[in-house]
């Protein structure tokens, strides 16, 4: 079956760990994003890429990095230089209709 | 800016009508996208509307006016799992590629 897998769903790390969260699709979609929702609050928008090899910066990039080495996967880094992580990371894909498929999420809890 | 407007919450009685209004500013509009997100889950797609008019699927219908920034969703025969949050998203010219998302509609689906 094709979609979005994020792994793990629930993550907890220390404060001032590095922490990389994965993202893999086999939809064979060009374009990949990453999202944070905070509680009551909408998506937005950390990073996308368009094709491999390249990605941008969304709204709220500080503190995260990413890698697009292969159309499949987009893993996600949380750096320690992000100064509130805690928050419910969404990862999708699209192809050239626009419609975005999202993974399952990951909740990431830094204690 | 590009904001997206969207009541923060509405609440409704099972088996009732319901309409869900999304506002944007239109120069350079797109394309206009609605998701369910229910609590805790990722946003599943429910619409996609490029031209005016209206678009019905099943219980969910979508409506879109280009010339007033203006569309919403219509929920008919509401059920107890409808409660949940519509999130209404938007594209725009030189960049389709990037969804611009409102803060989103929560919903609650009354016995």
């Amino acid at each position: 079956d094709g979609g979005i897998t994020q792994s793990p769903k629930y993550l907890f790390r220390k404060e001032g760990q590095n922490v990389t969260l994965s993202c893999e699709q086999n939809l064979n979609h060009d374009a990949m994003y990453w999202y944070r929702q905070d509680p009551g609050q909408g998506l937005r928008l950390i990073y996308y890429s368009q094709i491999v090899n390249d990605f941008q910066k969304g709204d709220i990039a500080e503190g995260y990095s990413v890698s697009r080495e292969k159309k499949e996967s987009f893993p996600l880094t949380v750096t320690s230089a992000q100064k509130n992580p805690t928050a419910f990371y969404l990862c999708a894909s699209s192809m050239r209709s626009n419609e975005q498929f999202f993974g399952p999420g990951t909740r990431l809890t830094v204690l | 800016g590009q904001n997206i407007d969207q009541p923060t919450e509405m609440t409704a009685t099972e088996g009732a009508i319901v309409q869900i209004n999304c506002t944007y500013q239109t120069s350079g509009f797109n394309g206009l996208f609605w998701y369910q997100q229910h609590a805790g889950e990722a946003p599943t797609f429910l619409s996609y509307n490029v031209l005016d008019g209206l678009e019905e699927k099943g219980r969910f219908s979508s409506f879109l006016s280009r010339s007033k920034g203006y569309s919403y969703l219509l929920l008919k025969e509401l059920q107890m799992k409808d409660s949940a949050s519509y999130l209404c998203a938007v594209t725009y010219a030189g960049n389709n590629r990037k969804l611009i998302w409102g803060l989103g509609t929560s919903l609650a689906v009354n016995p």
